[in-house]
């Protein structure tokens, strides 16, 4: 079975400060890992996946995620919060190997104070 | 290019009530998804559709709700008839093909709410 944990419902970071949202799964095999950005009103907007490769993977807006593993760990980053970044993000897996379902984490709410 | 385009964005509807949502997917997109998302969670998804055919849809409740994609493009999502706990934003999305790494493409959904 396929999970996501996104244990901080809210983060609040100084604006300029770095970001951290954190995510980790559970899949049978190996993942293909997502993270979602949601405006109030809006549907989600893709930020960044990991297919394979390099840990460290780039996406929108500046963001970035580190996959770990071990740990089983995929934290979306950025090194200087926006006010504009205020949003919903969810993380979403989906198993290589077996069902195309994303299944998506409860959401994690970040402000960003000036 | 015209994102995944949703209507209508809001309803309110009595419960036993019956509502339709319909959803036009990005241009050249094959693989088309509804997914519920209450209040607090994450998207659950309803049903995935590959062209006109159901990929999935193990997690629609097929006694209240109905969707169809007839020609392969434009889809519909039915609720009949409407319970309480239906409240939610229901959300289109899209993809150029099914595949594991393929990311989605969202419209803004539709908020439905129950009386």
């Amino acid at each position: 079975a396929q999970s996501v944990a996104q244990p901080e419902d809210q983060v609040n970071v100084a604006e300029g400060n770095p970001l951290t949202v954190k995510c980790t799964y559970s899949v049978s095999g190996n993942p293909y890992l997502f993270w979602y950005v949601q405006y109030p009103n809006r549907g989600l907007q893709f930020l960044l996946k990991y297919i394979t490769g390099d840990n460290l993977v780039k996406g929108s807006y500046g963001f970035e995620a580190e996959f770990n593993k071990s740990q089983t760990s995929f934290h979306l980053k950025k090194p200087s919060a926006l006010v504009s970044d205020s949003a919903l993000y969810f993380c979403a897996v989906r198993d290589k190997t077996g069902a195309n379902n994303l299944f998506f984490g409860t959401g994690t709410r970040l402000t960003v104070i000036p | 290019e015209a994102g995944v385009a949703q209507s209508p964005r809001y309803k309110i509807i009595e419960k036993r009530q019956s509502v339709a949502f319909w959803c036009n997917p990005i241009s050249g997109h094959a693989t088309l998804y509804w997914y519920q998302q209450i209040l607090g969670q994450g998207p659950k998804l309803l049903i995935q559709f590959q062209n006109n055919g159901v990929v999935d849809d193990s997690q629609l409740p097929k006694d209240r709700f109905s969707a169809e994609r007839l020609k392969g493009v434009d889809s519909t999502l039915k609720i009949q008839p409407a319970k309480l706990e239906d409240s939610a934003v229901y959300l289109c999305a899209s993809s150029f093909r099914t595949g594991g790494n393929q990311p989605q493409h969202f419209g803004d959904g539709t908020r439905l709410s129950i009386l």
